[in-house]
């Protein structure tokens, strides 16, 4: 079974800094999607982005972007210029591509502080 | 506007009183779930559904069931609630084509079993 290890179940950073979160997982597949979830306090489960693992180019979106390794099956989130509505539970969560229970797996969380 | 929809968004009921959790979803999705939210635990799968009259069980399906009659909805069961299934719901719907695989969550639903 898919597993998934967010190890980090609270980080801080100050405003305006970067921070990088961190995911493992474990599969045998050799095709799967990889994402990040934000769930504010609102707890909405939000989508920040996405990565095919057969595409080698890490995902980018805006001032979130990731570190795919799929060698060493690690997926981590970085956070640029850190603003205070960052602040948020987020959640690594992986989902085998084919045909299909389309289940995501998810990591405990990290939840995120952001210092002003 | 694409969206996923669940009611009541909060519910506190007793022990034993059966209840049904409402999902709907507007975007003519065949994949709908239900996913349970415990803290330290993550989102685990309850049930999932691959399209009308298709179920599954998911990873903690016991003391749950759903029933998927037309592709827009997929309500939750829990006929003999206890206070283990105090948790937050979510239900969620998605598609995998050419462009990927996106999946939608409705906003959650916080259930408290007395």
């Amino acid at each position: 079974a898919q597993t998934v290890t967010q190890s980090q179940p609270e980080m801080s950073v100050q405003e305006a800094e970067t921070v990088t979160l961190s995911c493992t997982y474990d599969t045998s597949e050799s095709d799967y999607y990889l994402f990040w979830y934000k769930q504010p306090p609102s707890r909405q489960m939000i989508l920040v982005i996405r990565q095919e693992a057969y595409k080698q180019q890490n995902a980018t979106e805006n001032r979130f972007s990731v570190n795919f390794q799929k060698a060493a099956k690690s997926f981590s989130l970085k956070i640029s210029d850190s603003q205070l509505g960052d602040a948020a539970m987020y959640f690594c969560a992986y989902s085998p591509s084919g045909f299909g229970n389309e289940k995501l797996t998810f990591g405990t969380g990290t939840r995120l502080t952001i210092i002003p | 506007e694409a969206q996923v929809t669940q009611n009541p968004r909060y519910l506190i009921t007793v022990t034993g009183k059966k209840l049904t959790v409402t999902c709907s979803q507007n975007m003519n999705h065949e994949y709908m779930s239900w996913y349970r939210q415990d803290p330290g635990l993550g989102l685990r799968q309850i049930y999932y559904s691959m399209n009308v009259e298709v179920t599954d069980k998911g990873d903690v399906p016991e003391g749950y069931k759903v029933s998927r009659k037309e592709k827009r909805n997929f309500p939750l069961i829990l006929e003999s609630p206890s206070p283990n299934q105090t948790s937050l719901y979510f239900c969620a719907s998605s598609f995998r084509g050419g462009q990927g695989f996106e999946q939608y969550f409705g906003p959650g639903t916080r259930l408290t079993v007395t």
